[in-house]
């Protein structure tokens, strides 16, 4: 069965620091991998998405991630983290053969000026 | 329209009462979903549409619950005899389609709506 595991309920870092948010995946096949961000009271946007090629993954507003095979893993990072990034991030998975994501529980991020 | 719309955006209603939520997508994604989400619990999949037709309603929780899609456009979620556990942000999204074996499209999501029994 699918799974995503983001270990940490909360990370917090200081403006300027670089960041990463944990995400490891089980899936029986090759995996479809996401990153998606919910701001208050708004939907889920999507960040970025890993389907094949390159392992390290360029999203929107400065964010990537690096799929990693064998450690099932596709953390999310950014060099210099800005306040305006405090939000809950959503790891997501999906086996190419299927039409819905398993989310992860969400990771709270809060970034301190 | 531009972006996916739920309706209400917030609903507090009585438990035992029935309340109806309310998606409208991006005009032309034929493929809808709903999730839930509860706190702490993450996404939890509902309901997938592919136009007018559910083939996959595995993750609604119980027989309260019931969602349809008319036009290939509007779907409302309905629940019936309201619970306390039933409380959670109800996500809706949409997308272009689903096509097995291709890498598919991302879904855009809406700003959901938060559902409150008291």
């Amino acid at each position: 069965a699918q799974s995503v595991a983001q270990p940490e309920d909360q990370v917090n870092v200081a403006e300027g620091n670089p960041l990463t948010v944990k995400c490891t995946y089980s899936v029986s096949g090759n995996p479809y991998l996401f990153w998606y961000v919910q701001y208050p009271n708004r939907g889920l946007q999507f960040l970025l998405k890993y389907i094949t090629g390159d392992n390290l993954v360029k999203g929107s507003y400065g964010f990537e991630a690096e799929f990693n095979k064998s450690q099932t893993s596709f953390h999310l990072k950014k060099p210099s983290a800005l306040v305006s990034d405090s939000a809950l991030y959503f790891c997501a998975v999906r086996d190419m053969g299927a039409y819905k994501y398993i989310f992860g529980t969400g990771t709270r991020l809060k970034v301190l000026a | 329209g531009a972006g996916v719309s739920q309706s209400p955006s917030n609903k507090v209603t009585e438990k035992g009462k029935d309340v109806e939520l309310r998606c409208d997508p991006i005009s032309g994604h034929t493929a809808l979903y709903w999730y839930r989400q509860s706190l702490g619990q993450g996404l939890e999949f509902l309901i997938y549409f592919q136009g007018n037709s559910a083939p996959d309603k595995s993750g609604l929780p119980s027989d309260r619950f019931s969602a349809e899609r008319t036009g290939g456009s509007v779907s409302t979620l309905t629940i019936q005899r309201t619970q306390q556990e039933d409380s959670a942000v109800y996500l809706c999204a949409s997308s272009l389609g689903f096509r097995a074996g291709a890498s598919n499209y991302g879904y855009t999501f809406g700003s959901g709506t938060r559902l409150t029994v008291v």
